[in-house]
């Protein structure tokens, strides 16, 4: 049992190139969430997903895109990426909204 | 928003100490977790505790809502429970979006 699990989990890009980060869970659960952290601080939410088909706004959702076609992936895009935009991007699933959070083990991205 | 703020920032210890985690929250909250993130940056989950007091080995919390605080103890230290120790609340006020304290940056000597 993977719980959840990220792809890829270090990348490189120049500003301005676009990138796709990959969230599994096996769990069957409803609810997904992307966060990143920075080096200091806590994490913050970018987007999550409280189903298959559903998207919504977390804290800091400017520059990023997501999608969830299937219950069990959770897609965040980079558009045109920005050097504000190194961070360490974490994933997480949970049953239900006042569930508790089951985290993978990061994405370490650097943009130059 | 809702503040969550954790003391100490930093905490060092030597291995077999005793240490006490508070992290205080401004508005009523659903749920209430600690995370301790290791030094290879993963994220474990703690305790899962909006309310009351839970224990699992060296480690216990206790969550009073009505006074918006919990309080992390960790018991008999060793040098494995380096790290850093988050919280995080969901607010009444805003389902879904967890809010993260700033941590508590535990180091254990041996």
């Amino acid at each position: 049992n993977a719980g959840v699990t990220q792809t890829p989990k270090f990348r490189v890009l120049k500003t301005g190139q676009s990138m796709t980060l990959l969230c599994a869970q096996d769990m069957n659960h409803e609810y997904m969430y992307w966060y990143r952290q920075d080096p200091g601080m806590g994490l913050r939410l970018i987007h999550y997903s409280v189903g298959e088909g559903t998207t919504a706004k977390g804290e800091v959702p400017d520059g990023y895109n997501v999608s969830r076609l299937k219950k069990q992936n959770f897609l965040l895009g980079l558009e045109s990426a920005a050097p504000s935009q190194t961070s360490v991007y974490f994933c997480a699933s949970s049953p239900g909204w006042n569930q508790p959070q089951h985290f993978g083990d990061g994405t370490r991205l650097s943009i130059l | 928003g809702i503040q969550v703020e954790q003391s100490p920032p930093d905490l060092i210890l030597q291995e077999g100490a005793n240490s006490t985690l508070r992290c205080n929250f401004s508005d009523s909250v659903n749920n209430l977790q600690w995370f301790h993130q290791n030094p290879w940056g993963q994220l474990i989950n703690l305790f899962y505790i909006p309310s009351g007091t839970k224990q699992n080995g060296r480690l216990s919390a206790t969550t009073v809502a009505t006074e918006r605080y919990s309080l992390l103890y960790i018991s008999s230290s060793q040098t494995t429970d380096s790290g850093v120790y988050f919280c995080a609340a969901l607010p009444y006020s805003s389902a879904s979006k967890i809010i993260f304290g700033s941590g508590t940056r535990l180091s254990i000597r041996p």
